[in-house]
């Protein structure tokens, strides 16, 4: 079965300074993986997706995320982080088979601090 | 990108009423939609999926007859709680799958049960 752990709930930066939230998964096929962002009383939004192709995978808004078999990790990663930054991110991966369907880690609020 | 439109964004029951939330696809069309719930600080759990005019397929531990959803037009998806209770409070969100296997979010609903 597929499954995602993102290792921090909470993470705060400064203004500025670099963006890493983590994420592990498991899954017994070659997964898909998304990381969606959600903005208070907003819809989640598509940040970037992994689907086997290249292992860094940019996204919008200057996010991206290395694909890394080996640590079985999915790190969403930003060099300098803005205050519009702030929200909640959520780690996903597609179920196999023929469910399709996606699921969700418990999510990091990032804070950034001016 | 796609559009997705969920109403209200907001509501208030008494205990004992049923509420009714929309899930509408503004720009496009979509066979599947998602319907998920959030409990505070924790992560997306799927509730069920919604295939237009088919039955939904409800996740383990859903009650089918508590959350009933009709998936009628290619454009719209409703969620009724039923006989709405306290601990159904929670924020509902839907998503619409577009024809390239894309997720697009709504906005959710929060529900609050008096």
């Amino acid at each position: 079965a597929q499954s995602v752990t993102q290792l921090d709930s909470h993470v705060s930066v400064s203004e500025g300074t670099p963006v890493l939230l983590r994420c592990n998964y498991s899954s017994s096929y070659s997964p898909s993986l998304f990381w969606y962002v959600q903005h208070p009383n907003k819809g989640l939004q598509l940040l970037l997706k992994y689907t086997s192709a290249a292992t860094l995978v940019k996204g919008i808004n200057g996010f991206e995320a290395e694909f890394k078999k080996s640590e079985t990790s999915f790190h969403l990663t930003k060099p300098s982080a803005h205050m519009s930054d702030a929200a909640e991110y959520f780690c996903v991966v597609r179920g196999g088979g023929a469910t399709n369907k996606l699921i969700f880690g418990t999510g990091t609020l990032l804070a950034v601090q001016p | 990108g796609a559009v997705v439109s969920q109403h209200p964004s907001w509501v208030i029951c008494k205990s004992g009423t049923s509420v009714k939330i929309e899930c509408r696809s503004l720009d496009f069309q979509a066979t599947t939609m998602f319907w998920y719930r959030q409990f505070p600080k924790q992560s997306l759990m799927l509730m069920a999926t919604s295939n237009e005019g088919s039955k939904a397929t409800y996740e383990q531990g859903v009650e089918k007859d508590k959350f009933l959803i009709n998936h009628a037009s290619l454009t719209l998806s409703t969620l009724t709680v039923t006989s709405a209770h306290p601990e159904d409070s929670s924020f509902y969100i839907c998503s619409a799958r577009v024809f390239t296997g894309e997720l697009f979010f709504g906005e959710g609903s929060r529900l609050t049960v008096l």
